[in-house]
């Protein structure tokens, strides 16, 4: 069984602050890993993907990817309280169905 | 550009009613289509994808359907709905099986 096992939180951090979400997934075969954002009683909206090990910045987000360790990040730089909801990781073997994790709800506070 | 459209936002269906919820793509050709569920406060779901025409795979077996009549529009359907079947549902699509999804606005399922 793949699975991706996130920690549903809620993570709360300052405005102004780093804010640092993990994701675990359990298929080493895994190719393509992305980040969506979920607003309350909104679709998710897809933020970030990464396929290669390393960091990838886009704006005040940077996607972190360790395929030895099987381990994804997303890091997001001066969070904002419009920053606030919940956030996804899904895993790819390309070859196979989206994995989802079930999320980690992220609360900035002024 | 690709969009795609979901409809109704917003479903209230007593139990035993049937269902059929709609999702269209416009702007590309052939994408993977895909219904997904996400029960209150979890995760989501994958229910049905479609990779073409006619071709649907069930995830989960349950009393719901799902057809694919023609490259762009998926339906999900039930003949007969069951409380449990209450949640957001939600359309989306890819280019590549497995790739990048890209979900419409949801529905909004509640069955009384």
């Amino acid at each position: 069984q793949k699975e991706v096992e996130q920690n549903s939180g809620p993570l709360s951090v300052p405005e102004g602050a780093i804010a640092s979400l993990n994701c675990t997934y359990s298929d080493r075969g895994s190719q393509s890993f992305f980040w969506y954002r979920q607003y309350s009683g909104k679709s998710p909206e897809l933020i970030m993907f990464i396929y290669s090990n390393g960091d990838k910045e886009d704006g005040r987000f940077t996607a972190q990817l360790n395929k030895a360790s099987q381990y994804v990040s997303l890091l997001i730089r001066d969070s904002q309280p419009s920053d606030s909801a919940t956030y996804l990781c899904a895993v790819s073997s390309n070859t196979d169905k989206l994995i989802f994790g079930t999320g980690t709800r992220l609360q900035v506070f002024p | 550009s690709q969009t795609i459209h979901q409809w109704p936002a917003t479903l209230v269906q007593p139990v035993g009613s049937p269902l059929s919820l709609e999702c269209t793509v416009e702007g590309t050709s052939n994408p993977n289509l895909y219904w997904y569920r996400q029960a209150a406060g979890r995760g989501l779901q994958l229910l049905f994808y479609s990779v073409g025409i006619g071709q649907i795979s069930s995830e989960v077996p349950q009393n719901l359907s799902a057809s694919r009549p023609q490259d762009r529009q998926f339906i999900l359907s039930s003949k007969k709905l069951l409380l449990s079947d209450s949640g957001f549902y939600l359309c989306a699509w890819s280019v590549f099986f497995g790739g990048e999804a890209f979900f419409g606005q949801g529905t909004r399922l509640t069955v009384v």
